[in-house]
């Protein structure tokens, strides 16, 4: 089956600096990257995601890359500020297959 | 509010008793899955449910079970409730399964095992 690697687990960043977490998939098959963020004690919430037929997509501070070749998708935020705090999670899926997450990356904005 | 409702929010119980968790998907979601959170750690994905019929199976205990009803909603089962079963559940829906349909997640239930 799918195995979704994310890295790091934890980050700090200054506020107004950008983030990047990373992740690595296994299965070439794998056609769709959502990423989530869970705020302390809610729910995960989908942000972004991108399906394999696009290499990359911006949503105001948030963008996603995908480079199906070396099977890795990148979260990228810029301008961070203190409400990006969070867990994040990222997670990919075949064509008719469930979701595989990743581990999740605590991001810590330093005001 | 994503739409998904879970219920209760939170449960206490003792160690060796049983409980049961439901589920509501949002309206038109065949299908419905279950996960496990236990504190600082990831989504521990158990079972996936499709138009009432299992669909997938993850890391489910056999003390664990679930179902899902005519009406799409769904139950988790937890018996022989041990401590290391603390944790916050959630219940999560989406379309259709293998359409890439986005995963909606409910507030889940915090589970606390004494």
């Amino acid at each position: 089956g799918e195995n979704v690697e994310q890295h790091p687990s934890t980050l700090s960043v200054q506020e107004g600096d950008s983030a990047v977490i990373k992740c690595t998939y296994s299965d070439s098959a794998s056609n769709y990257f959502p990423w989530y963020k869970q705020e302390l004690g809610k729910r995960p919430q989908l942000i972004i995601d991108i399906r394999s037929n696009v290499g990359e997509k911006k949503d105001q501070r948030i963008a996603v890359t995908l480079n199906k070749t070396a099977k890795h998708f990148s979260l990228h935020i810029t301008e961070t500020q203190p409400e990006d705090s969070a867990v994040y999670f990222c997670a990919a899926s075949r064509p008719n297959e469930k979701l595989t997450f990743g581990t999740g990356t605590r991001l810590t904005i330093i005001p | 509010d994503s739409g998904v409702t879970q219920t209760p929010k939170h449960l206490i119980t003792a160690t060796g008793q049983r409980v049961t968790l439901r589920c509501s998907p949002r309206s038109g979601d065949l299908s419905v899955y279950w996960y496990q959170q236990s504190l600082d750690q990831g989504l521990q994905f158990l079972i996936q449910y499709y138009n009432g019929e299992e669909r997938a199976k993850g890391n489910i205990l056999e003390r664990f079970s679930a179902q899902q009803f005519p009406d799409l909603h769904s139950e988790l089962n937890l018996s022989s409730l041990e401590l290391g079963d603390s944790a916050l559940y959630f219940c999560a829906s989406s379309v259709d399964v293998g359409v890439n349909s986005p995963l909606h997640f409910g507030n889940g239930t915090r589970l606390t095992v004494t």
